[in-house]
């Protein structure tokens, strides 16, 4: 248990469908992230949130959206997706973006299928 | 542009030793992190290195040559719970992590 929760676990999904992730961190951090994870690919960073504020997006086609309430949750909204982003996500929580040793903690992710 | 290599699996024996590998090339460097993650499971923190030289915790050790742009995770004594992907991260100039695909670490009895 790292302090990062993330639901569903798994997720099944048409192409028309309109569905969204959710992550909270448990730990008081004011950085949070959003992973795309691919089988036998580096961690592919989406998203990135410092006290509430998106600070980047790293050109992610926008059927995927963001959101950030407040600094302990984070949304992952999805909408016409296609098979090629099936993948796992994962959500990530740190102290503070722009430290040197700022650690980031994972939640356990979505196993995502698109059909 | 920027990258990180390490070999794509390895494989051991239960008890023995064995070396994980990384070298890198980054735009800057902020330190170098060391992640294990078993199947299906997040990734969890083993270590962070950004000063030369070796940081070792239990059965853990985590190597830094900031000169050779090479670091190199070190396990002991390994169990049969240590088969899982060890991932190598720098963090770049911008604050921001720059993976590796992960090693599949397989353990044989």
């Amino acid at each position: 248990e790292t302090g990062v929760t993330q639901t569903p676990r798994h997720l099944v999904m048409g192409m028309t469908n309109k569905k969204s992730l959710k992550c909270e961190q448990h730990l008081g951090h004011n950085a949070m992230y959003w992973y795309k994870q691919s089988a036998k690919k580096p961690l592919e960073l989406m998203f990135v949130y410092n006290f509430k504020e998106q600070t980047e997006n790293n050109s992610v086609p926008s059927r995927f959206s963001p959101e950030c309430p407040n600094s302990s949750h984070l949304f992952l909204h999805l909408h016409t997706l296609q098979p090629e982003d099936s993948a796992l996500y994962l959500c990530a929580s740190s102290q503070d973006r722009g430290q040197g040793a700022d650690t980031q903690y994972f939640g356990p992710g979505t196993r995502l299928t698109v059909l | 542009g920027q990258n990180i290599d390490q070999p794509t699996e390895m494989t051991a024996t239960e008890g023995a030793i064995v070396q994980i590998n990384c070298t890198y090339q980054t735009s800057g460097f902020n330190g170098l992190f060391w992640y294990q993650q078993h199947a299906g499971e997040a990734p969890t923190f083993l270590s962070y290195n950004v000063l030369d030289g070796l940081e070792e915790k239990g059965r853990f050790s985590s190597f830094l040559s900031r000169s050779k742009g090479y670091s190199y995770l070190l396990l002991k004594e390994l169990q049969m719970k240590d088969s899982a992907s060890y991932l190598c991260a720098v963090m770049d100039s911008n604050y921001q992590l720059i993976w590796g695909a992960g090693t599949k670490l397989i353990i044989k009895p």
